[in-house]
């Protein structure tokens, strides 16, 4: 069966530090990977999205950016974080073969900005 | 482009209480559509979806019905539970993305 992972589960992180945060998907091949953004109290917001290695699309122009190193394998970094990129940051796999698929959600991470 | 509405929160019941929170949707052609439940400190799991026209997608009580002539995907329940208590998104997928609902907060008391 699919499974996905994400970490770390809760970051604290202060401004202007580095970002790393990964994901990975095991089960599966070429699936179609989103990160998402849930900001305290409010819907999901799309960040990025990739439907192969190498290939990223951006929701969101922001300080924020996404890789995909190997094809089950999805991080999201930023160079400098701000106090704004406080959030809880879900991570999503769905099968790359049809539109109709759900999406399969990670455990997300708790990132905290001091 | 694509969006969705839901019902604004939060929403409070008492327990065997019937639910419905409204969801309605912009979509060009025809999207598939889903409810996602969110429980305090978790990340998203998949309640049910439909894939066309008068589709009705049903899980753990739930229903919601694909509405294309009133575009909407109106979530459902008989008799809620304490344990129902969570976050509840509505979602369409169109263009190789999901588009989110805002969310509404259900909270059942016993």
């Amino acid at each position: 069966s699919q499974t996905i992972h994400q970490w770390p589960a809760t970051l604290v992180q202060p401004v202007g530090s580095p970002l790393s945060l990964e994901c990975t998907v095991e089960g599966t091949s070429n699936p179609n990977l989103y990160w998402y953004r849930q900001a305290a109290g409010r819907g999901l917001q799309l960040l990025f999205y990739s439907v192969g290695i190498g290939q990223i699309s951006s929701e969101v122009p922001q300080n924020l950016s996404a890789s995909r190193p190997q094809d089950r394998q999805f991080i999201l970094s930023s160079k400098k974080l701000l106090l704004s990129d406080s959030g809880f940051y879900l991570c999503a796999w769905s099968d790359g073969t049809g539109g109709n698929q759900p999406q399969h959600f990670g455990d997300g991470t708790r990132l905290s900005i001091l | 482009g694509n969006s969705v509405t839901q019902m604004e929160g939060p929403v409070t019941l008492s327990e065997e209480a019937f639910l419905t929170i409204n969801c309605t949707y912009t979509a060009t052609g025809y999207p598939s559509l889903f409810w996602y439940v969110q429980y305090p400190g978790e990340g998203l799991q998949l309640l049910l979806k439909a894939t066309k026209a008068d589709d009705k997608g049903s899980n753990k009580g739930f229903e919601a019905t694909y509405r294309k002539e009133t575009t909407s995907f109106h979530l459902e329940k008989g008799s809620v539970q304490v344990s129902d208590s969570a976050v509840y998104f509505c979602a369409l997928f169109g263009a190789q993305k999901l588009v989110f609902g805002q969310g509404t907060r259900l909270t059942i008391n016993p």
